[in-house]
């Protein structure tokens, strides 16, 4: 089945720091990716979607200079939270879908952000 | 607007009863409607879609669209399937736009 890949699981670092998160299709070609951000004991909540080869389109109230996000090649999507602050401390999960007409997203593990 | 409504933070049942997760939704058009289900510590990962009309776990859904409504139902609830369900709701490939999820706890 298709598997995506997320990494790292867990990062904890101090305000100010930029984190850079990846998500991976390990058995398929991802035409589209998306990033959730997901709050404590609430659902998941869409930040941007992104195509390969092209930019990212944001939601409405995602700072488009603080979460980048680049998707330069069919496997792989990156989500760098820059200068990252307390308040952006969350669970943030990507899915991967590919291929013609309909496709499933399948989804990573999620990645947990605590920043100090 | 897209918009998934579940009404139920929780949901307790016994083991053996009969689990009815409420999902209502509000969209322009003709849908495509989802359940995901997310066990302890593991990745989200879907349950079943209204298209195939398949029966997965023992876990069925309808599609209606009158009450604009996508209920997942199982006639006999095991302790395996406590879990935080989402339903969710999509156009081809757009993004999938997600409820705010039930927990179902089925007590043994």
């Amino acid at each position: 089945g298709a598997v995506v890949s997320q990494h790292p699981s867990w990062v904890i670092c101090k305000s100010g720091t930029s984190v850079k998160i990846e998500c991976r299709s390990l058995d398929f070609q991802a035409t589209t990716m998306f990033w959730y951000r997901q709050f404590p004991k609430q659902s998941l909540m869409l930040m941007a979607t992104s195509n390969e080869g092209s930019k990212a389109t944001y939601e409405q109230g995602v700072e488009k200079d603080k979460f980048l996000i680049n998707h330069a090649s069919l496997t792989l999507s990156t989500l760098t939270v820059t200068s990252a602050h307390p308040e952006d401390s969350s669970f943030y999960i990507c899915s991967a879908s590919g291929g013609q007409g309909y496709q499933p997203q399948h989804f990573g593990d999620g990645t947990r952000l605590s920043i100090l | 607007a897209q918009r998934v409504t579940q009404p139920e933070k929780l949901l307790s049942v016994f083991k053996g009863a009969p689990v009815e997760l409420k999902c209502n939704y509000s969209y322009s058009g003709s849908p495509e409607l989802f359940w995901y289900v997310q066990y302890s510590r593991q990745r989200l990962q879907l349950l079943l879609r209204h298209i195939s009309r398949e029966s997965i776990k023992g876990f069925t859904a309808d599609l209606n669209k009158g009450e604009t409504s996508f209920h997942l139902k199982k006639p006999f609830a095991q302790e395996e399937d406590s879990a935080m369900y989402y339903c969710a709701l999509s156009r081809g490939n757009t993004p999938l736009v997600f409820g705010k999820g039930t927990r179902l706890s089925v007590i043994a």
